[in-house]
C-alpha cells in the first residue's frame, strides 16, 4: 500500500526566501509524481506534474524533482511571496492510473 | 471552459438524512475521480468512474455509499443515512484521458463540504 509523507507539516518563512517541501513516498512503481496547492475553501490547483521517466519539471518560479528509486520528491519555490501561501500537496498516481495517494500536506505561510 | 463544477458547497444534514453530492466534469472529459479529506486527515481516493462504468471503487466505504456518472448529466455521490463521521469535504476531480497516460493532469472542484449534525 503507497504511503506519502511530507515533511514539513508547516513552514513560515520571510517573503523573499528560497525554499524546499519534501515528500516521500514508500512505492516506487508510480506513474507520475503530482504537486497541488490548496487554498483555504477551495479545491486543488494543479502545479507541476513529473511523469515516472522524468527527473524534474519547472514552471516559473517552482522547480519539482523526481528520484524514483528513492521514493523522493521535492518542490522548490524560488524568491517566496506573500501570494505562496497555501497547503501544498504531494500525490503519487498508482500504476493502474486509477488512484493518487496524497501526502499529508504543507502549510507555507510566506510573510511580507 | 468553467472548470470542474460542484455544488452544492456547503450541506447540512441530520443524522440519517440522504446526502447528494453532484460534480459537472469539465467539457470533453469522461473520467471522474471522488476524493474525501476527512478533518485533521489528507485527500483519501474514493472512486473512479467514466460514463456509465465505476471503473475502481476500492476507496469506498462498503456501505451507504454509492457513485455513478451516467450518459448525461453530472456524476453523483450518494450518501445514504450519513453519520456525523461522513463530515467532510468531498472533491470532485475529472480528466480528459485516463490518467495513466502519464501526464494527464487531474482537474479538481472546489469541493462540497459536508456537515452531518
Amino acid at each position: 500500500k503507497q504511503e506519502v509523507t511530507q515533511i514539513p507539516a508547516a513552514l513560515s518563512v520571510p517573503e523573499g526566501e528560497n525554499l524546499v517541501l519534501n515528500c516521500s513516498f514508500t512505492d516506487s512503481a508510480i506513474y507520475n509524481l503530482q504537486w497541488f496547492r490548496q487554498d483555504p475553501g477551495k479545491g486543488l490547483t494543479s502545479l507541476l506534474l513529473i511523469q515516472s521517466s522524468q527527473r524534474e519539471q519547472t514552471s516559473g518560479r517552482l522547480n519539482a524533482s523526481l528520484d524514483k528509486s528513492s521514493g523522493r520528491s521535492t518542490l522548490y519555490i524560488a524568491a517566496s511571496q506573500p501570494g505562496d501561501s497555501a497547503t501544498y500537496l504531494c500525490a503519487a498516481l498508482n500504476n493502474a492510473g486509477n488512484m493518487l495517494t496524497f501526502g499529508g500536506g504543507t502549510r507555507l505561510m510566506v510573510k511580507p | 471552459n468553467a472548470g470542474v463544477m460542484q455544488n452544492p458547497r456547503h450541506l447540512v444534514r441530520r443524522r440519517g438524512q440522504e446526502a447528494r453530492l453532484r460534480c459537472s466534469p469539465m467539457k470533453g472529459h469522461s473520467h471522474v475521480y471522488w476524493y474525501r479529506q476527512l478533518p485533521e486527515e489528507g485527500l483519501k481516493f474514493m472512486v473512479y468512474l467514466q460514463k456509465e462504468n465505476i471503473i475502481d471503487e476500492s476507496g469506498m466505504p462498503k456501505e451507504r455509499f454509492s457513485a455513478e456518472f451516467p450518459k448525461e448529466g453530472p456524476s453523483i455521490l450518494r450518501i445514504q443515512q450519513v453519520v456525523r463521521g461522513d463530515s467532510a469535504a468531498y472533491f470532485c476531480a475529472s480528466s480528459p484521458l485516463w490518467a495513466g497516460q502519464g501526464s494527464e493532469k487531474l482537474f479538481f472542484g472546489s469541493g462540497t463540504q459536508l456537515s452531518v449534525l
